[in-house]
């Protein structure tokens, strides 16, 4: 079936580093991504989303890439810090009422 | 007000309890979801909620009845649940189903099935 899924589980940086979370998706028909940061007992918060008819949107510290050929996706966070700590989803729009997850990644910052 | 305001932000229930998760928001959205997450595993969706009309139920099993009583309320019923129920269930809201995009979820809401 069509999913959204990341290459690495676990990324672990220092403190400045510059940060890229990847995710590759599989359903062609998707036009909305969004990127989300999830820290230990809370909701899943808003970062940055894109539309397919772009491949690169910038906001604070953040920049997300879209590459259409290859289905993928990624995330980048510059000068990283400890409050960046989370488990980061990817997320796709694929046109079905449907917001679907991907497996998430793990960033740890350390000092 | 942007937010979705989930309570309780904890529960323990037994298996023959009834209990009920609400979910608030003012934003006039006009889509609102249920999701259960389990630890370390992404939020997989439940149901999805279209102007006050059940859209999807993504194969939920019936001891989980949703309830949308008006625009801004989204109500989860839980009955006899088993302890494999356990997660964290997350409200969601858009402007509507349509309109890809202003997806706001809220804090959750932590239940553990004793």
């Amino acid at each position: 079936g069509e999913s959204v899924g990341l290459h690495l589980p676990t990324l672990s940086v220092q403190e400045g580093d510059n940060s890229i979370i990847n995710c590759a998706y599989s359903n062609s028909a998707s036009d909305y991504f969004i990127w989300y940061k999830q820290e230990s007992g809370k909701g899943p918060q808003f970062i940055i989303d894109i539309r397919s008819n772009m491949d690169k949107r910038q906001g604070q510290r953040v920049t997300v890439l879209l590459n259409k050929t290859v289905k993928h996706l990624s995330l980048q966070i510059a000068a990283t810090q400890p409050g960046d700590s989370a488990v980061y989803f990817c997320a796709e729009n694929t046109g079905f009422q449907k917001l679907v997850f991907g497996t998430g990644t793990r960033l740890l910052v350390s000092p | 007000d942007t937010e979705v305001t989930q309570t309780p932000k904890h529960l323990v229930m037994g298996m023959t309890n009834k209990k009920s998760l609400k979910c608030e928001q003012h934003m006039g959205h006009r889509a609102m979801y249920w999701y259960k997450q389990k630890a370390k595993k992404p939020p997989e969706l439940m149901f999805v909620y279209s102007y006050e009309k059940l859209s999807i139920n993504e194969s939920v099993p019936s001891r989980f009845s949703p309830e949308c009583p008006n625009s801004s309320l989204l109500n989860l019923h839980l009955h006899a649940l088993q302890p494999e129920d356990s997660a964290l269930y997350l409200c969601a809201s858009s402007q509507n189903v349509a309109a890809n995009y202003g997806y706001t979820f809220g804090s959750g809401t932590r239940l553990t099935v004793v």
